[in-house]
């Protein structure tokens, strides 16, 4: 099963609510990452999480907050967003950190 | 620093036709190449991934080659279908050291005509 499943698939929020985004896969991965991308960009990446632990911050504002609970769980909580913030956002997986790299559908996410 | 740059940006062909796509990068130190598509407003899929001591890989209608020397790899489509429609993006791993990040392309829109 090379699955990552994320929800919500779609989420519209206002610029003062708290919310979050989650990501599960349950391929024994041990490396997460979080993702922002905007229509007809790539990819741009914000966190690694390598084995439980934040690798990488991709100098992402303070007001994403990623978690990872568990070897097969990663959230990314939002608070106080700006509307260009508006995106697709992606979560990843693979084995270790230099493996190959499988996407969830995303979450589209839309701040007013 | 690495850069990848996949030329053309968008590419239209019709049904059938056999079709290469490009990717260059900057910096031959690379650890693996991974291609993926993407439908409109979806996840990313992989297709193939090419490790740095490989020359190509295949599945299905699709080969992949990589030339690491000269910063290049290609994506060999055949036999075109209209669902092979979608945007394919190809990225490198750096070979640095404890390098996590994968370095993306700007991607290849591809329109097949039926």
């Amino acid at each position: 099963d090379t699955e990552v499943t994320q929800t919500p698939k779609h989420l519209v929020m206002g610029m003062t609510n708290k919310k979050s985004l989650k990501c599960e896969q349950h391929m024994g991965h041990r490396a997460m990452y979080w993702y922002k991308q905007k229509a007809k960009k790539p990819p741009e990446l914000m966190f690694v999480y390598s084995y439980e632990k934040l690798s990488i911050n991709e100098s992402v504002p303070s007001r994403f907050s990623p978690e990872c609970p568990n070897s097969s769980l990663l959230n990314l909580h939002l608070h106080a967003l700006q509307p260009e913030d508006s995106a697709l956002y992606l979560c990843a997986s693979s084995q270790d950190a230099r493996r190959e790299q499988f996407f969830g559908p995303g979450t589209r996410l839309t701040v007013l | 620093k690495q850069e990848v740059t996949q030329i053309p940006a968008a590419l239209s062909v019709p049904e059938g036709e056999n079709l290469v796509l490009n990717c260059s990068f900057t910096d031959s130190a690379i650890y693996n190449l991974q291609w993926f598509r993407q439908d409109p407003g979806k996840g990313l899929t992989s297709l193939l991934l090419i490790q740095s001591s490989q020359r190509e890989q295949t599945s299905g209608r699709l080969n992949a080659s990589l030339d690491k020397s000269s910063g290049r790899s290609t994506l060999y489509i055949a036999a075109s279908q209209p669902g092979d429609s979608a945007t394919y993006l190809c990225a490198v791993r750096p070979e640095i050291q404890g390098a996590q990040k994968l370095v993306f392309g700007q991607g290849t829109r591809l329109t097949i005509n039926p």
